[in-house]
């Protein structure tokens, strides 16, 4: 089946900026997420690139897409303290079904 | 708008056990889901609803029903709970695709 992969932890100090990557498997997926889990709560979309981009930049939120990698990554520049979450990636893979990554700990050190 | 809500935030259950979780929605949505979230995994889907008095099974539906009599509501029902379904349980709704709305959550535990 498909497959969305992801590290689990990542560390930053605040202020520097932060990569998060992700890479999938199914090359007919026409969008891309991100979403963000804060400590207690439900998920909430970051952002969203549609399969013929590239590039989409979003205020400090910076995405970029290799369709022929298959790889998906989110920048944040100048990471705070209110950025410390877990960052899901997904892709959709039908009207209903989104496949999801298992997350990645975002760790900001002061 | 108070977007998605979930009932309740927390439960505790004995084995063997039912209970229904109930999923509600003021954005008119037509999608709604159920996700269950387990440490290290990402979120996989339970069931879902395309639209009033529809249903369909996701990717683990085993061990739970749903059902969707009002456009608003998507109930999750657990007939005879196992240690197994000790997850939390996330509600999304939307319309269209691609954007999903996510409830705050349901943490069950199943003892």
């Amino acid at each position: 089946g498909e497959d969305v992969e992801q590290s689990l932890f990542l560390s930053v100090r605040e202020g520097d900026s932060s990569v998060i990557n992700c890479t999938y498997t199914d090359s007919s997926s026409t969008y891309l997420y991100w979403y963000k889990q804060e400590p207690g709560a439900g998920l909430q979309l970051l952002t969203y690139i549609f399969s013929n981009m590239d590039m989409k930049q979003d205020q400090r939120l910076t995405v970029l897409l290799n369709k022929k990698d298959k790889h998906l990554s989110l920048r944040i520049a100048d990471t705070q303290t209110g950025d410390s979450a877990i960052y899901f990636c997904a892709e959709r893979e039908s009207n209903y079904q989104l496949i999801w990554g298992a997350g990645t700990k975002l760790i900001i050190k002061p | 708008n108070a977007g998605v809500t979930q009932t309740p935030k927390f439960r505790v259950l004995k084995t063997g056990q039912s209970m229904t979780l109930l999923c509600a929605q003021d954005m008119n949505h037509e999608y709604m889901y159920w996700y269950r979230q387990d440490p290290g995994m990402g979120l996989r889907l339970i069931h879902y609803s395309v639209g009033e008095g529809t249903t369909a099974k996701g990717e683990v539906p085993d061990g739970y029903n749903v059902s969707r009599l009002k456009k608003q509501n998507f109930l999750l029902g657990l007939e005879s709970a196992a240690p197994s379904q000790t997850s939390v349980y996330f509600c999304a709704s939307s319309y269209p695709p691609p954007e999903q709305y996510f409830g705050p959550g349901t943490r069950l535990t199943v003892t």
